[in-house]
């Protein structure tokens, strides 16, 4: 069976701060694709990024980068310089095939001014 | 960019009742998801819609209870049935508008059931 998990429920930070958002997971597959998506307040979904399995490069854009780990079953998520409007619930998500989406709990995150 | 459409953005329906809710997806694709997020709670997905066949269901999810249309590769709809306040969630539709890239969402509907 397939799994996401997302350890930390919530996380407040100050401005600034960075923080890394966690993110485990389980299948028993050798292909998989891994994602991690935004929802600010207004409720929308904004994908952030999506990685196969084949591909362990980290991945930089901007302020956000991400740190994929097959030998932990990893694939955290990182804000360098946080900022208020980064505040939202981030989820982490799991497909098998590019198929259908099995997502994580969320982590609320919470940029303090 | 791609878009995905989604309509009524929220309602709030009399126990009992049914409402529709549509996808519409600014080009063709295979395979259309249909997602509940309930209050405070992540994304769980309903079903799978592939046009020209039935959808596939998860685990929890029945068709009596929550039927889906998919006329054509870029439309579907999602009908919530005989109603009740537990069935009240954001429900959102997706597809994948670009061959290896995320999962586009619609903006989702707000269900209220009272």
């Amino acid at each position: 069976a397939q799994k996401v998990t997302q350890a930390q429920t919530e996380i407040s930070v100050v401005e600034k701060e960075d923080v890394t958002l966690d993110c485990v997971y389980e299948t028993r597959d050798t292909t998989y694709y891994l994602f991690w998506y935004k929802q600010p307040p207004s409720g929308e979904l904004v994908f952030l990024i999506r990685r196969n399995s084949f591909d362990e490069q980290n991945e930089i854009s901007g302020r956000y980068s991400w740190n994929f780990q097959k030998s932990t079953s990893s694939f955290n998520f990182t804000i360098t310089a946080s900022q208020v409007v980064d505040s939202a619930v981030y989820f982490c998500a799991l497909s098998l095939r590019d198929d259908k989406i099995i997502f994580g709990k969320g982590t609320r995150l919470h940029i303090l001014p | 960019s791609a878009v995905i459409s989604q309509k009524p953005s929220r309602d709030i329906c009399q126990r009992g009742t049914s409402l529709t809710i549509q996808c519409q997806v600014d080009s063709q694709v295979t395979m259309m998801f249909w997602y509940r997020q309930q209050p405070g709670q992540s994304l769980t997905l309903i079903a799978t819609a592939n046009q020209g066949s039935e959808a596939t269901y998860e685990s929890g999810f029945v068709i009596d209870k929550f039927p889906i249309s998919r006329p054509n590769l870029t439309f579907s709809t999602l009908t919530v049935s005989n109603m009740s306040p537990e069935d009240s969630s954001i429900y959102l539709c997706s597809a994948q508008l670009r061959v290896n890239y995320g999962y586009t969402f619609g903006s989702g509907t707000r269900l209220t059931v009272v």
